[in-house]
């Protein structure tokens, strides 16, 4: 059991806006920078919102971050096939001194 | 090209040991701090160390119990992972990945598979 906690699964109709939750405590999301991965299918992850809300070059700006409290959230505006994938919060934890992911969600989309 | 090259997984028995490598290219290697992750089959992501630049501050996931070891050559543009008394609970693709100024993970390799069974 992650001390992060992602739904499970999720999904949506191309175009559609889905979120996908994150949740911690004060001793990770609370105090910490929070960060997001996609992961398609038989690939490795890939960087998608570091810093909470900061996108790295070449990702799409339908995807978003946003954290309040000890809680983080990735956004998907404007649904595609391509987009159907595992999605991964992380954050460092300070009193484990390490890294936490979450559970990982599956968006598949219909 | 940037990139991040692991190799050294493998089937291996309960009990043994394996030591992976990670060789990067194309960036200042030295210049960032430098993770293992792991990802069981089926499962979802698990940390499982860190090493900074100068190779002299180690953080590691509790779950190990002290039997992997991280470690680089920054004259070789290298990272490794010493992996003793595995278990069949070790089993998993290991990825390699970079750590970016705020800690995010920002190059990761593609993975070597280890595998752990009688």
């Amino acid at each position: 059991q992650s001390v992060v906690t992602q739904p499970p699964s999720t999904s949506g109709t191309p175009g559609q806006r889905v979120t996908i939750s994150c949740s911690g405590s004060s001793s990770n999301i609370g105090r910490n920078a929070v960060d997001w991965y996609q992961q398609l299918p038989g690939t490795a992850p890939k960087l998608l919102i570091y810093n909470n809300d900061q996108q790295p070059s070449g990702v799409p700006d339908r995807f978003s971050g946003s954290k309040s409290g000890t809680s983080a959230s990735l956004a998907i505006s404007g649904l595609q096939y391509e987009d159907e994938a595992d999605y991964y919060c992380a954050v460092w934890d300070s009193n484990l001194s390490g890294r936490v992911f979450g559970g990982g969600t599956k968006v598949t989309v219909l | 090209e940037v990139q991040l090259v692991e190799s050294g997984g493998g089937l291996v028995k309960p009990g043994e040991s394996l030591r992976l490598s990670c060789a990067a290219s194309g960036f200042t290697f030295r210049g960032h701090t430098m993770n293992w992750v792991r990802q069981a089959p089926g499962k979802g992501l698990e940390w499982v160390s860190s090493l900074d630049k100068s190779g002299v501050y180690t953080y590691y996931a509790d779950s190990l119990k002290g039997r992997f070891t991280i470690s680089r050559d920054n004259a070789k543009n290298s990272l490794y992972l010493q992996m003793n008394s595995l278990g069949v609970e070790d089993t998993s693709v290991y990825y390699c990945a970079r750590e970016g100024p705020t800690g995010d993970f920002d190059l990761w390799g593609q993975g070597t598979l280890v595998t752990v069974s009688s």
